[in-house]
């Protein structure tokens, strides 16, 4: 089964507004990341955070981290229209490890 | 990412033929992976090598072969392809150098079987 699971599947919003992703996942982690893919084209890293860190940002994304519930929250402030595409978070068990993606979230942020 | 071509890049067949899709990669990366996305699906692993010796089956091997010619090259195989592997397939890279497993995608193949 997948390791990391996304919710919501589906997100729809204006522009300026914010866009919150969460990923769950279930076994003990050594990172999470998220990935963005526009359609039909391959996935693009944005952000990484440690199994030892809480919070982490990078430009308008903000992502959090809580071991103890297993879940990562991505959140888009500001929204553009070209934000729209789907994003993933992976699992990385380490070491030998391979990453595990979740079934992603569609945003849609309309003009 | 540029740094990282599959071909094709389309490619429509028939069931029963024999598919090679080829991965090359310019970063210098030792782990090469494989992966197979379907509408509305997250990515599933197929192979992936940690180096040129070292290939290891993912969640969904079956049907599938791959061959890591060199460490800049990696393809991917089906011998005999039936309609239920049409799908997206991606190839990735990643170097163990870095500790963390950021991976880097290619564009995409986008296979079809009649």
């Amino acid at each position: 089964s997948q390791q990391g699971e996304e919710d919501p599947q589906a997100l729809s919003i204006q522009e300026g507004e914010n866009a919150t992703m969460n990923c769950s996942y279930k076994t003990s982690i050594n990172n999470l990341q998220w990935y963005r893919q526009n359609s039909g084209r391959g996935l693009v890293h944005l952000i990484l955070i440690r199994s030892n860190e809480r919070e982490k940002h990078s430009g308008r994304l903000r992502v959090t981290l809580d071991t103890s519930k297993k879940s990562s929250s991505l959140l888009i402030t500001a929204s553009r229209a070209a934000d729209t595409a789907s994003y993933f978070c992976a699992t990385d068990g380490g070491s030998r490890s391979r990453l595990t993606f979740g079934e992603g979230t569609q945003l849609t942020v309309n003009p | 990412d540029a740094d990282v071509t599959q071909t094709p890049r389309n490619r429509i067949t028939k069931t029963g033929k024999r598919i090679m899709l080829e991965c090359s990669q310019t970063k210098g990366h030792d782990r090469m992976y494989w992966y197979r996305q379907d509408p509305g699906l997250g990515l599933r692993l197929i192979y992936y090598s940690f180096d040129v010796k070292d290939i290891n089956k993912g969640e969904i091997s079956d049907g599938y072969s791959v061959s890591r010619q060199a460490q800049a090259k990696f393809s991917l195989s089906l011998e005999s392809a039936i309609p239920n592997q049409t799908a997206l397939y991606f190839c990735a890279t990643s170097d163990s150098r870095q500790g963390h497993n950021e991976q880097f995608f290619g564009p995409g193949t986008r296979l079809t079987v009649l």
